[in-house]
C-alpha cells in the first residue's frame, strides 16, 4: 500500500538559516512526487515536483528537493530562509497510472525573525 | 486563464442540512479530483470525476456523500443531512487528459462548518 511520511509536524527556523523538511514514501510500484505549500486559509500552490530524470528538483521561490530512491525519500531544502516562507508544507505521491495523490500529514514551517 | 474556482469560499451549515459545493476547473481540464481535509491533517482524496462519469469515488463516505461533474456546468460535491465531523476544508484540483498524473492544480478550497 501507499503512504507518505512527514517526520516532523513542527519546525522553527530563524530567519537566514538553512531548512530541510523531511519525506519518506512507501511504494511497491514508480512514484511521481511533489511537494504543495499550503498559506493560511489558502489552497495548496505546487512548489516542485519529480517525474523522471535528475533527482535534484528546483522549484519555485527558492526551494529545492531530492529523490533519493534508495532511501524512498524527497526531502524538502532552502539553503536561506525568509519570514514569508512561514506555512504548511505537504509532500505527496502518485503511484506511476493511478488517479489520485497520497499527501503527508503536513509540516508546519515557522520563520523565526 | 483563471485557475480552479471553487465556491463558495465559506459556508455555514446547521445540523442535518445540506451542503453543496462547486468546483469549476481550470479551462481544458476535464479531469477532476475532490480532497477533504480535516483539521490538523493532510489532505485525503475523496472522488475522481470526467465529465459525466465517475472514475474513482474509493475514498467517498458510503452515505451522505456525492458528487457529480456534468456535461455543462461545474463540479458538484454534495453532502446530505451534515453532522459536526463533516466540518472541514474541500478541495478541488483538475488536470488535462494528458497528465492526470501530474498535472494537478488545486483551488482555493471550501471551509464548511457545521454547527
Amino acid at each position: 500500500a501507499q503512504s507518505v511520511t512527514q517526520l516532523d509536524s513542527q519546525v522553527p527556523v530563524f530567519e537566514e538559516a538553512p531548512v530541510e523538511l523531511r519525506c519518506n514514501y512507501s511504494s511497491s510500484v514508480s512514484v511521481y512526487l511533489f511537494w504543495y505549500v499550503q498559506y493560511p486559509n489558502q489552497g495548496l500552490q505546487l512548489l516542485l515536483k519529480y517525474l523522471s530524470g535528475s533527482t535534484l528538483v528546483k522549484g519555485i521561490n527558492g526551494f529545492e528537493a531530492e529523490f533519493n530512491k534508495s532511501q524512498t525519500s524527497f526531502h524538502l531544502r532552502k539553503p536561506s530562509v525568509h519570514i514569508s516562507d512561514t506555512a504548511e508544507y505537504f509532500c505527496a505521491a502518485v503511484e506511476t497510472g493511478a488517479n489520485n495523490l497520497f499527501f503527508g500529514t503536513g509540516t508546519r514551517l515557522t520563520v523565526i525573525p | 486563464n483563471a485557475g480552479v474556482m471553487q465556491n463558495p469560499r465559506h459556508l455555514v451549515r446547521r445540523r442535518g442540512q445540506e451542503a453543496r459545493l462547486r468546483c469549476s476547473p481550470m479551462k481544458g481540464h476535464s479531469h477532476v479530483y475532490w480532497y477533504r481535509q480535516l483539521p490538523e491533517e493532510g489532505l485525503k482524496f475523496m472522488v475522481y470525476l470526467q465529465k459525466e462519469n465517475i472514475i474513482d469515488e474509493s475514498g467517498m463516505p458510503k452515505e451522505r456523500f456525492s458528487a457529480e461533474f456534468p456535461k455543462e456546468g461545474p463540479s458538484i460535491l454534495r453532502i446530505q443531512q451534515v453532522v459536526r465531523g463533516d466540518s472541514a476544508a474541500y478541495f478541488c484540483a483538475s488536470s488535462p487528459p494528458t497528465e492526470i498524473n501530474y498535472g494537478y492544480t488545486f483551488g482555493s478550497g471550501t471551509r464548511l462548518t457545521v454547527v
